[in-house]
């Protein structure tokens, strides 16, 4: 398998403009993972899906940030409209199962600036 | 949510052993300790994990006190590939990643 993809792995836009990133999770993996990461907040958890069904989205920042996932390969995380202070490393993971023992798999992270 | 304490920073030379630490005193019973790392520019990847009991794996070992509100992560020869940040969970139902430990490996 070639792990979690995700895309595009750096995103330039000015604020305001809407921003969209997508990730594959590893195949036969019920479980997705959105995290952002910022020098200030370290690494955190925005939402996360099982089955496709989002779980749990309390760590989504704000109304500007939603995120779906369609089907079992395939997720978004949009930011509309962007601001600056969304600069960050989106990190999107996969695992197999939910649970206190359960792995999670993370992709390379897509680097979103916003001028 | 159960939390964790690591040392911001640790340095080792090349080929020795690190003993990086982690305090988790508020654990609860049920509550796994994982140990994830993430090298420069790249998303986190799994080390290790454990309950009670020490582990080993190819990567690495993973000691873990007897009344489990410690444990540290063991990497036996310490190469330039495992300068990373190296992060101490607690796997319930959260999963909350913290600070880490930026281990520096020196030539």
């Amino acid at each position: 398998d070639a792990g979690v993809i995700q895309s595009p792995r750096h995103e330039v836009t000015e604020m305001g403009q809407e921003v969209t990133l997508r990730c594959k999770p590893i195949s036969g993996h019920d479980y997705l993972f959105w995290y952002r990461q910022t020098m200030m907040r370290g690494l955190e958890l925005l939402i996360y899906f099982n089955n496709n069904v989002p779980i749990d989205d309390s760590g989504m920042p704000e109304d500007r940030f939603s995120a779906k996932m369609p089907n079992a390969s395939f997720s978004t995380l949009k930011i509309q409209p962007s601001e600056p202070r969304d600069s960050a490393v989106y990190f999107c993971a996969s695992s197999q199962f939910q649970g206190a023992r359960n792995i999670q798999y993370f992709g390379a992270g897509t680097r979103l600036s916003v001028l | 949510d159960a939390k964790t304490t690591q040392p911001n920073s640790m340095e080792s030379n090349e080929e020795e052993p690190v003993h990086l630490p982690c305090n988790h005193s508020t654990i609860s019973g049920t509550d796994y300790i994982h140990w994830y790392r993430q090298l420069p520019s790249q998303g986190p990847e799994y080390v290790i994990h454990g309950l009670t009991s020490n582990v080993n794996n190819r990567m690495a070992s993973l000691a873990i006190a007897e009344d489990r509100k410690s444990s540290t992560l063991i990497l036996h020869r310490a190469t330039l590939r495992d300068a990373a940040v190296y992060y101490c969970i607690l796997r319930g139902n959260q999963f909350y990643f913290g600070t880490g430990t930026s281990l520096t490996v020196i030539p």
